[in-house]
C-alpha cells in the first residue's frame, strides 16, 4: 500500500538559511510522482515541485528543489535562503502512474525566523 | 487564467442540516478531486471524477456524503444531516488529467463548522 511519511512535525531555520524537508514514502509500483505543496496559514495549497520516479535529475524550482533518492525511497524539500514568507505547512504527496489517488503526508510546518 | 473557486469560503451550520459545498475547477481540467482537512491534519481524499466516467467514491467516510459533478465541470459536495465531527476544511482540486505526473490545483477551500 502506498504511505508517505513525513517525521518532522516543526522545523525552524534561521532567514536566508537552507532547509531539508523530509519524506520518505512506499510503493510497489516502479512507476509515480511525488509533489510538494506549501499551505500558509490562509489555507490554500500551492504546487511547489514534481519529480517523476524515472527521472534521472533532481527537480529544481527556483529555492526548492528535490533531493530524490529512490533507492531508499526519500523525496526531501530543500529551501534554500529562506524567507520570512515560506513559514507555512508543507505535505510531501505521491500518486502512482496510471493512478489519480494522491496520498498526502502529515506535513511539517516550517518557521523562518528573522 | 482562473484558478479552482470553491464557495462559500466559510459555513457555520446546525448539527443535523444538510450542507452544499460547490467547487468549480479551471477551465478544460478533466480530473477533480475533494479532499476534507481536519484541523492540523494532513488531506483525506474523498472523492474523484474524470470526464465522464463514473466517479470513485472509495474516500467518502460515511453514506451522509455524495458529491456530482455536472457537465464535467462544477461539482458539488453535499454532507447530510451534518455531525460535529463532519468539521474541517474541504478543499477541491482539479488537473488537466489524471496521469502520475499531473499536478492538481488546489482551491481555497470551504471551512465547515458543525455546532
Amino acid at each position: 500500500a502506498q504511505k508517505i511519511t513525513q517525521t518532522q512535525p516543526g522545523m525552524f531555520v534561521q532567514e536566508k538559511e537552507a532547509v531539508t524537508l523530509d519524506c520518505t514514502y512506499d510503493t510497489s509500483d516502479p512507476s509515480y510522482g511525488l509533489f510538494w505543496y506549501k499551505q500558509p496559514s490562509s489555507g490554500e495549497m500551492i504546487f511547489l515541485i514534481y519529480q517523476g520516479s524515472y527521472d534521472q535529475q533532481n527537480a529544481t524550482e527556483g529555492r526548492y528543489s528535490l533531493n530524490f533518492q529512490k533507492a531508499r525511497k526519500s523525496a526531501n524539500l530543500v529551501i534554500s535562503a529562506s524567507q520570512l514568507g515560506d513559514s507555512a505547512m508543507y505535505f510531501c504527496a505521491m500518486r502512482e502512474t496510471g493512478g489519480f489517488k494522491t496520498i498526502f503526508g502529515a506535513g511539517t510546518r516550517l518557521f523562518v525566523k528573522a | 487564467g482562473a484558478g479552482v473557486s470553491q464557495s462559500p469560503s466559510n459555513k457555520v451550520t446546525e448539527k443535523g442540516k444538510d450542507v452544499e459545498l460547490r467547487c468549480d475547477p479551471i477551465s478544460g481540467h478533466t480530473a477533480l478531486y475533494w479532499y476534507r482537512q481536519s484541523l492540523g491534519q494532513g488531506l483525506e481524499f474523498l472523492i474523484y471524477f474524470q470526464g465522464n466516467s463514473a466517479p470513485d467514491k472509495s474516500g467518502l467516510p460515511s453514506d451522509r456524503f455524495s458529491a456530482e459533478r455536472t457537465g464535467g465541470s462544477v461539482s458539488t459536495l453535499t454532507i447530510q444531516r451534518t455531525q460535529q465531527e463532519d468539521s474541517a476544511v474541504y478543499l477541491c482540486a482539479s488537473s488537466f488529467g489524471s496521469g502520475g505526473q499531473e499536478t492538481q490545483y488546489f482551491g481555497p477551500g470551504t471551512r465547515l463548522l458543525v455546532l
